[in-house]
């Protein structure tokens, strides 16, 4: 059974960092894309990040470009986001989600997600 | 970037009623449409990939539809566990891309 598990969530001051964790199960991890997608509070989905099986292609917003650095460990089976000049507008559920295709670089669907870790920025 | 919208923003219908769903695309996806469906508390779940296949898992009642830039998403009898938020996503173009969404809930 596939499961996606987040960590690293909770209550940070504006400008302060937190690192978000992804510790995946059930499939190769090291063979498929991964991905963060968040929804602020009454908002709808908006993906954050992405990297590449091996690690070779990561990709971000623009809205966290800068800020953010998406990583993964395939031994581990794990990936991670560091989130570092956080912002009131960070607020937000994140989710780790796995691509539906292993080995590529353009399907990208998500067919597993976690259940989410609320990061929430607040003075 | 592309831009995708959602009609309804909410739909209102009864158990056993059919629900139909827009998602709309400001430049063709060809067939290149994802639907979600979510709950509170809950991981988004894939219902249909590439405008009409249904994900692993899926039940029959629901079907996607469409091309270029209007898709459909259909449930056909409504059972009290499709009361949820359903987002559309294109992959046609990076980055990937979320509708807004159609909250389907109970009349």
């Amino acid at each position: 059974e596939v499961q996606l598990v987040e960590s690293g969530g909770g209550l940070v001051k504006p400008g302060g960092s937190l690192r978000l964790s992804c510790a995946a199960s059930g499939f190769s991890f090291s063979s498929y894309s991964m991905y963060w997608v968040r929804q602020a509070p009454g908002k709808g989905l908006e993906w954050v990040s992405s990297i590449s099986s091996s690690s070779r292609y990561i990709y971000y917003a623009d809205s966290v470009k800068g800020r953010f650095t998406i990583s993964r460990d395939n031994a581990k089976n794990s990936m991670y986001l560091q989130m570092n000049s956080l912002r009131d507008e960070d607020t937000a559920v994140y989710y780790c989600a796995k691509q539906i295709v292993p080995d590529s670089t353009s399907s990208y669907y998500f067919d597993y997600w976690g259940q989410g870790t609320l990061v929430t920025v607040s003075s | 970037e592309i831009v995708l919208t959602q009609s309804p923003a909410t739909l209102s219908l009864s158990p056993g009623e059919r629900a139909t769903l827009s998602c709309r695309a400001s430049q063709s996806l060809s067939s290149y449409l994802a639907w979600y469906q979510h709950k509170p508390g809950q991981a988004p779940r894939l219902l249909i990939y590439d405008a009409s296949n249904r994900a692993t898992g899926i039940p029959a009642r629901f079907s996607g539809s469409g091309s270029g830039t209007d898709f459909t998403l259909t449930i056909s009898s409504l059972e009290p566990e499709d009361f949820a938020v359903y987002y559309c996503q294109q992959r046609s173009n990076w980055p990937p891309a979320f509708g807004p969404g159609t909250k389907v809930d109970i009349k």
